[in-house]
């Protein structure tokens, strides 16, 4: 079975710094794909970045990119230039290819940007 | 373009009720899923329908029951609450005909049910 922690409950950044959220997964598949969705207090969960795990190429979306290191299930959101409206709760997930949307998530990191 | 929508925002039931969450998923969208998100953990997969069937379901009972309409919305079921179905439900959709890559998960803003 897929599963995916995320080892940090609680991460802050100064406004304008730059922070990274911290992601591993246990799988035994080749192709995959990963995911960091934003949950604000809206509770809408918002897609920020994604990645095909047989792209090498590590994604990048604006001031957010990841880091990718697949031999290592490993992969990190990195948010630079960190706005007040970056305060949410940010899960990284799992899915496998044509697997009907079951997605797998972690516990979540909450980041709060202070002025 | 109105995005996912959920109904009702809120809902208090007593433990052995019934409770039924409705979805209407985003235009275009087709594919409805479903996920359970308990306080301070993350979105845990229900099950998925599609063509109006339940398409593939994650590990959980069968009180949890669902049902997709023609016109794509969706409903989910819960029967003979538990305390410890307590959670945020949240309802997301996509699209068939496009991968799972290329067409990510458009979430709602979820139902919260408390069971007393």
């Amino acid at each position: 079975a897929q599963t995916v922690t995320q080892s940090q409950p609680e991460m802050s950044v100064q406004e304008a710094e730059t922070v990274t959220l911290s992601c591993t997964y246990d799988t035994s598949e080749n192709n995959y794909y990963l995911f960091w969705y934003k949950q604000p207090p809206s509770r809408q969960m918002i897609l920020v970045i994604r990645q095909e795990a047989y792209k090498q190429q590590n994604a990048t979306e604006n001031r957010f990119s990841v880091n990718f290191q697949k031999a290592a299930k490993s992969f990190s959101l990195k948010i630079s230039d960190s706005q007040l409206g970056d305060t949410a709760m940010y899960f990284c997930a799992f899915m496998k290819p044509y697997n009907n949307n079951d997605m797998r998530f972690g516990a979540g990191t909450r980041l709060t940007v202070k002025p | 373009d109105a995005g996912v929508t959920q109904s009702p925002t809120h809902l208090i039931k007593t433990r052995g009720q019934q409770v039924t969450l409705r979805c209407s998923p985003k235009s275009g969208h087709d594919t409805v899923s479903w996920y359970q998100q308990a306080l301070g953990q993350g979105p845990q997969f229900i099950f998925q329908y599609y063509e109006e069937e339940e398409r593939q379901r994650g590990n959980f009972p069968d009180r949890f029951s669902g049902h997709q309409f023609p016109n794509y919305s969706s409903e989910l079921n819960v029967n003979a609450l538990l305390l410890g179905d307590s959670a945020l439900y949240l309802c997301a959709s996509s699209s068939r005909r496009i991968s799972s890559y290329n067409s990510p998960l458009h979430f709602g803003n979820g139902t919260r049910l408390t069971v007393t």
